[in-house]
């Protein structure tokens, strides 16, 4: 049974700093890896999507996967205040299933 | 983005009662699913539904819950009757391909 679990539970960065979540796995046949942000209240934004081994940006949000080592890492660029949320790692076996398991998440404050 | 909502934000109730979790899936979606959320854990897939059918459900999808989508219209979660354990945030998502979910704000349940 998939397992994913997120590190660090809580992080506090400075305004333009950069900010590095990780995220592990435990099946390898895993394909499909997603990053959402939830501010307080609201439903998950989409941050980026990623497929295969390498990099992937989508504005201030880069997703490095690592298939061999079982991580999917989250680098925000310059982080801003509002991006301060819950952030979550959602892993799921392709499109035959659409079943996501998520982590825990990391809790991410950005000081002005 | 893509913009799925969820009736109502809040529903408390009787343990024993019916509840019906209503969720307005984007338009052209043809995929559904639903996740729970139990405060302080990570969030957990219950069911996908495709086609008019489930295609897919966890062992937390007990008999007393059930899905559908008469018409075309809200994709529902019923739960008949209700247990204290079902006390959690219930969060529905859609999907065009089966592949990028889009989240609803969700909606939080207490049984009392």
């Amino acid at each position: 049974q998939q397992k994913v679990q997120q590190s660090p539970e809580s992080l506090t960065v400075s305004e333009g700093a950069m900010a590095s979540l990780n995220c592990t796995f435990s099946d390898r046949s895993s394909d499909n890896f997603r990053w959402y942000r939830q501010h307080s209240g609201k439903g998950l934004e989409v941050l980026v999507s990623i497929f295969s081994d390498g990099e992937k940006e989508e504005g201030s949000f880069t997703a490095h996967l690592n298939r061999a080592s079982l991580h999917v890492f989250l680098h925000i660029r310059e982080p801003q205040p509002s991006d301060s949320a819950l952030y979550l790692c959602a892993v799921s076996n392709g499109a035959n299933t659409g079943k996501l398991t998520f982590g825990h998440g990391t809790i991410l404050r950005v000081h002005p | 983005g893509p913009k799925v909502l969820q009736i109502p934000s809040h529903q408390i109730i009787d343990m024993g009662q019916m509840v019906t979790l209503n969720c307005d899936p984007v338009s052209n979606h043809l995929y559904f699913y639903w996740y729970k959320q139990i405060l302080g854990q990570q969030m957990e897939f219950l069911v996908n539904f495709y086609n008019g059918k489930v295609m897919e459900k966890s062992k937390l999808f007990k008999d007393q819950f059930s899905v559908e989508r008469p018409d075309g219209s809200y994709f529902t979660l019923k739960i008949q009757p209700t247990a204290l354990e079902d006390s959690a945030v219930y969060f529905c998502a859609s999907s065009f391909d089966n592949y990028e979910q889009y989240f609803g704000p969700g909606t939080r349940l207490t049984v009392l």
